[in-house]
């Protein structure tokens, strides 16, 4: 299986601030990173998929990057709705196989 | 409006059996791969397996292989995910997901969660 690492775990941040949270595989991916949030008691949401495409509905501050390994979220000017846990998932290969989530708190 | 709404929530005995369902509406429920993904308490995300309702072509992880039964009537546009015999491991809260294609596509759609308690 593919293992996907996400860094930091958690951070504390502003509103207003820009976020930037890492995602890395153990192997090459390509372009099949998808992101997700989720907020406490709730199913996890789409944001990107296909490393950089926007799903649908989602806010246009939150962009995504990368291909290979290495793959970033970025939220810009973070809003009062965002804070909550962001999730990594690879979909290249089978099993698709989820990174361990980072938390965005209110600073 | 495309929604997957999952039955609810269940206690159970170890040893004892268990299936839960998710139906879709608002698309064409047999043309979508429907998938099942675990998130133990506290934990992250684990996906179990995925099936596709047109022809019930099922595939699962071999994390998952044996534990769990992946079903669907496409008559009613449901899918289902099965144990004949829990185990206190088994609590979590199960989504299912909706995918264009089994490999390469986000899990675009999520059901609201089953919450699986399994306790003596």
């Amino acid at each position: 299986d593919i293992q996907m690492t996400q860094s930091p775990s958690s951070l504390s941040a502003s509103v207003g601030d820009r976020v930037t949270i890492t995602c890395r595989a153990n192997q090459s991916i390509t372009i099949y990173l998808n992101w997700y949030q989720q907020k406490p008691g709730k199913a996890p949401k789409l944001l990107i998929y296909a490393a950089s495409s926007l799903q649908s509905g989602v806010p246009s501050r939150f962009s995504g990057g990368g291909s290979g390994t290495d793959f970033t979220l970025t939220i810009n000017s973070l809003q009062a709705e965002d804070f909550a846990t962001y999730c990594c998932q690879q979909s290249y290969s089978t099993p698709p196989t989820f990174g361990g989530g980072t938390k965005v708190e209110i600073k | 409006e495309v929604q997957l709404v999952q039955s609810g929530a269940e206690v159970k005995k170890p040893g004892e059996s268990l299936k839960i369902s998710c139906k879709g509406s608002g698309y064409s429920f047999p043309n979508y791969w429907i998938g099942w993904v675990r998130q133990m308490p506290g934990k992250g995300l684990e996906w179990m397996g995925i099936i596709y309702p047109g022809d019930s072509d099922t595939r699962y992880s071999p994390s998952f292989q044996g534990q769990v039964t992946i079903s669907a009537d496409k008559s009613i546009s449901t899918a289902y995910l099965q144990w004949s015999s829990l185990k206190a491991s088994d609590t979590a809260i199960y989504y299912c997901t909706r995918q264009t294609r089994p490999r390469w596509d986000a899990m675009d759609v999520w059901g609201q969660g089953t919450t699986v308690t399994v306790s003596s």
